[in-house]
């Protein structure tokens, strides 16, 4: 079956400007999860989904960075007035239910602040 | 808090090398997970396996093999007979049955077989 995806792959956008993720998780998979790769940082939890909720947005580095999710499929990051050091790979995951079962990870966007 | 740790940033052998990747974790919680991702040149993170706290079993799939041991707090893996195919980053991972059951990632290990 298809696997998680995710949009753009690749986006470029100048300091201050927004920008929109999007990821789709596997179908009938309830927990999705953003995750952001980058080198200093290395892999760090950013927000997690159970359905449409978030109940833990802990990773989330500022309040610049938020999350949705709608009908318990698609989410979408958003970052407004992007600075330079949220120039990352964001990559999104899903899995059947939370932690006990294995995550499986989309291919990421690679996000660069110009 | 939890944290996994990985020493080894690089490494290199030759193809057909047997080679072993470290993954050291902390964690108060007495139930949890294991992971181990890879992570190819094209950057799409590769689940590979999950072990929980309770099964301290060793594995073998191929040529993978995955040795979990509670009392050093280590998750290692090895590949038998290494292939230019296996190149790629590695990544040790945790997770605990609490709250989200985020994945705490290690610092990766970038291995290179060489032909």
């Amino acid at each position: 079956g298809a696997g998680v995806s995710q949009s753009p792959s690749n986006k470029v956008t100048e300091k201050g400007k927004d920008v929109e993720l999007r990821c789709d998780p596997i179908s009938g998979h309830t927990a999705l999860y953003w995750y952001r790769q980058s080198l200093g940082q290395g892999l760090e939890f950013l927000i997690y989904f159970q359905g449409n909720s978030a109940p833990d947005k802990s990773g989330l580095p500022s309040d610049r960075f938020s999350a949705e999710r709608t009908g318990g499929s698609v989410s979408t990051l958003t970052i407004q007035r992007t600075q330079q050091e949220d120039s990352a790979v964001y990559l999104c995951a899903s899995s059947q239910m939370r932690g006990a079962y294995e995550q499986y990870f989309g291919p990421g966007t690679r996000l660069t602040v110009t | 808090a939890q944290k996994v740790t990985q020493a080894q940033t690089e490494i290199s052998v030759v193809e057909k090398e047997d080679v072993t990747l470290d993954c050291v974790y902390e964690t108060r919680d007495t139930t949890y997970y294991l992971f181990w991702y890879k992570q190819p040149p094209s950057g799409e993170l590769v689940f590979l396996i999950r072990r929980n706290s309770f099964d301290e079993q060793n594995e073998i799939s191929g040529r993978y093999s995955w040795n979990f041991q509670k009392s050093t707090s280590s998750f290692n893996f090895t590949i038998t007979a290494s292939q230019v195919v296996d190149s790629a980053v590695y990544f040790c991972a945790l997770s605990t049955v609490q709250g989200a059951q985020k994945l705490v990632f290690g610092q990766g290990t970038r291995l290179t077989i060489n032909p």
